[in-house]
């Protein structure tokens, strides 16, 4: 069945760089996601990336995907205070299929 | 556009009363959602509605029922509300077949006591 781990917390310094991790387990999964909750908000989409895509870079955000380890990776370069947040993993196996969330992973930045 | 949107924001029920939580999208999505969010579980999905007219059982469904009112409007209902059920209740859309993933809304706090 799907299944999808995160690392719990990670927490660095402002200025550096963040690399949050995520393994999944259905290999047929077309769709991989990156969603960001703030405190006491709802989950607001980063980013996505198919299944036959490598790297997607969006300004400070890179998502780095390795199919044959079915892992995914969101680095956020520079990382800033107000990058603290819960941020989730999500698969999907089509677009007629239901999202399958990891638990989150909680970014602390220190000034 | 505001996208989904949910009410009430926060609401505390005694145990045993019955409450419905309403949730509402502009974006001509087909699909609805309703998850729960608790502390250390992430998200669990409640009930989804892939097309008007249409409901199915999620991964905890117990407790709860839901209704596709229309294309906008999808809502979820504790008949007899237990303190198992203190949450925070998230509702989502999409469009069949599009790859966007969901959009949110901004939860409800609900507190049984």
């Amino acid at each position: 069945g799907e299944d999808v781990e995160q690392s719990l917390f990670l927490s660095v310094r402002e200025g550096d760089s963040s690399v949050i991790n995520c393994t999944y387990t259905d290999s047929s999964s077309t769709y991989l996601y990156w969603y960001k909750q703030e405190p006491g908000a709802g989950l607001q989409l980063l980013t996505y990336i198919f299944s036959n895509m490598d790297m997607k870079q969006d300004q400070r955000l890179t998502v780095l995907l390795n199919k044959k380890d079915k892992h995914l990776s969101l680095r956020i370069a520079d990382t800033q205070t107000g990058d603290s947040a819960i941020y989730f993993c999500a698969e999907s196996l089509s677009g007629y299929s239901t999202l399958t969330f990891g638990k989150g992973t909680m970014l602390l930045v220190s000034p | 556009n505001a996208g989904v949107t949910q009410t009430p924001k926060f609401q505390v029920l005694k145990t045993g009363q019955s409450m419905t939580l309403q949730c509402a999208q502009d974006m001509n999505h087909n699909s609805m959602y309703w998850y729960r969010q608790d502390p250390g579980m992430g998200l669990r999905l409640i009930y989804y509605s892939a097309s008007e007219g249409t409901t199915d059982k999620g991964e905890v469904p117990n407790g709860y029922n839901v209704s596709r009112l229309n294309k906008r409007e999808f809502s979820l209902r504790l008949e007899s509300a237990a303190p198992s059920q203190t949450s925070v209740y998230f509702c989502a859309s999409t469009r069949v077949g599009g790859f966007e993933g969901y959009t949110f809304g901004s939860g409800t706090r609900l507190t049984v006591v």
